[in-house]
């Protein structure tokens, strides 16, 4: 099994550019999760998605869509990327949205200028 | 207010010496606690989970402590190896739903 993979590893964007973070599984987890994790804070929930069809917004939502069309896909979209949305960005996934234990792909790092 | 917070920031001790990280808590209801450990560039890995009725638990060189009545939990390090060098997160459970409360982590390096 591969886990939780993310996509890019890292990426530059200019303000106001839109972009897609991709997020896979192949453990069939039901709960997936985006976090953003920034100097000096805990990670922050920004979205979630309880299974196929069914998602919800975090901590942290606004500038951020997510869709989940499959169990093993979770893509994080930047509609107009901003400064403030620089970040340290993690995908996660348990095997239902009860379990106690996530687990988390390698991040991607985002920077916004 | 729900929060959790951890002691020390950073940390950098020698190769083989013991350390004890700290995570004070005050997420209500308390579910369960987990620690975890992310090397630099990567993902958190779990660790160890504590719940209520759990007061020690050990993973290899790795053992944590819970006290629910003063909600503090540790992590204490024996034999500290260069491997041991990354940021450990302490997580906290609020109730049964996926309400999980992040600390900023403790920075630990270890130097030969």
């Amino acid at each position: 099994n591969a886990g939780v993979t993310q996509t890019p590893k890292f990426q530059v964007l200019k303000t106001g550019q839109s972009m897609t973070l991709q997020c896979a599984q192949d453990m069939n987890h039901e709960y997936m999760s985006w976090y953003r994790q920034d100097p000096g804070m805990g990670l922050r929930l920004i979205h979630y998605s309880v299974g196929a069809g069914i998602t919800d917004q975090g901590e942290v939502p606004n500038g951020y869509n997510v869709s989940r069309s499959t169990t093993e896909d979770f893509p994080l979209r930047l509609l107009s990327a901003a400064p403030s949305q620089t970040s340290v960005y993690f995908c996660a996934s348990s095997y239902e949205w009860t379990a106690n234990e996530q687990f988390f792909g390698p991040g991607t790092r985002l920077t916004v200028l | 207010k729900n929060q959790v917070e951890q002691s020390p920031q950073s940390l950098i001790i020698l190769e083989g010496k013991n350390c004890t990280l700290q995570c004070n808590y005050t997420v209500s209801p308390f579910s369960n606690l987990r620690w975890y450990k992310q090397d630099t560039g990567r993902g958190p890995v779990s660790l160890t989970i504590m719940t209520f009725s759990e007061n020690t638990k050990s993973n290899g060189r790795y053992t944590a402590t819970l006290d629910a009545d003063t909600k503090q939990s540790s992590l204490h390090i024996t034999a500290s190896q260069l491997s041991d060098s990354a940021s450990y997160i302490c997580v906290v459970r609020r109730g049964t739903g996926n309400q999980f409360y992040f600390g900023t982590g403790t920075s630990l390096t270890v130097i030969p």
